[in-house]
């Protein structure tokens, strides 16, 4: 199996600028999670889906974020306008139905300068 | 809402030692506790996975116990190893699932 697919993996962007962070699930696994991990902060749940519903968005940090699962295979973490505050590795992991490990992608590293 | 703690932030120590690391937790309603690795760069690989029912489990030099009633769990790692060097995060999962910050574990040669 391929693992949890992230791209990109590294992104550096202008403030202000819109930024996609994409992520593919293993197949078969019906939970996704994003997560933001800083050396402050740790690693923070900002949503996750089941069965491409979002479940539980509170930690999004604020309405520039958002996130899409338009299907099994697929979800987006979209950051319009970014900040430099957003620098940051983003993670996403999936989970299988009625299981308990978590599989993380390799994340995707963004610096916003 | 649910606090996760790793406790030393940072932990250096000689090659061959056995060494425990303490993760503790706020909230005892927990399905299950998992212990991560993560090495620089790259992302999270599970370790070992306790149920909510279980006091500990077991994977090679790894142990892992869960005291659920305290809100506590150790992570064991035995004889260790240089390859052993990297950062330790435990999680619990309620209806969401919580890191702590993780113990930055370095084994000196």
């Amino acid at each position: 199996d391929a693992g949890v697919i992230q791209s990109p993996r590294h992104e550096v962007t202008e403030m202000g600028q819109e930024v996609t962070l994409r992520c593919k699930p293993i197949s078969g696994h019906n939970s996704l999670f994003w997560y933001r991990q800083t050396m402050m902060r740790g690693l923070e749940l900002l949503i996750y889906f089941n069965n491409n519903v979002p479940i539980d968005d509170s930690g999004m940090p604020e309405d520039r974020f958002s996130a899409k699962m338009p299907n099994a295979s697929f979800s987006t973490l979209k950051i319009q306008p970014s900040e430099p505050r957003d620098s940051a590795v983003y993670f996403c992991a999936s989970r299988q139905p009625s299981g308990n490990t978590i599989y993380f992608g390799e994340g995707s590293w963004l610096t916003v300068v | 809402k649910q606090e996760v703690t790793q406790i030393p932030a940072a932990l250096s120590v000689p090659e061959g030692e056995n060494l425990v690391l303490n993760c503790s937790f706020t909230d005892s309603a927990i399905y299950n506790l998992q212990w991560f690795r993560q090495d620089p760069g790259k992302g999270l690989t599970s370790l070992l996975l306790i149920q909510s029912s279980q006091r500990e489990q077991t994977s090679g030099r790894l142990n892992a116990s869960l005291d659920k009633s305290s809100g506590r769990s150790t992570l064991y790692i035995a004889a260790s190893q240089p390859g052993d060097s990297a950062t330790y995060l435990c999680a619990v999962r309620d209806d969401k699932i919580i890191f702590g910050k993780g113990t930055r574990l370095h084994i000196l040669p």
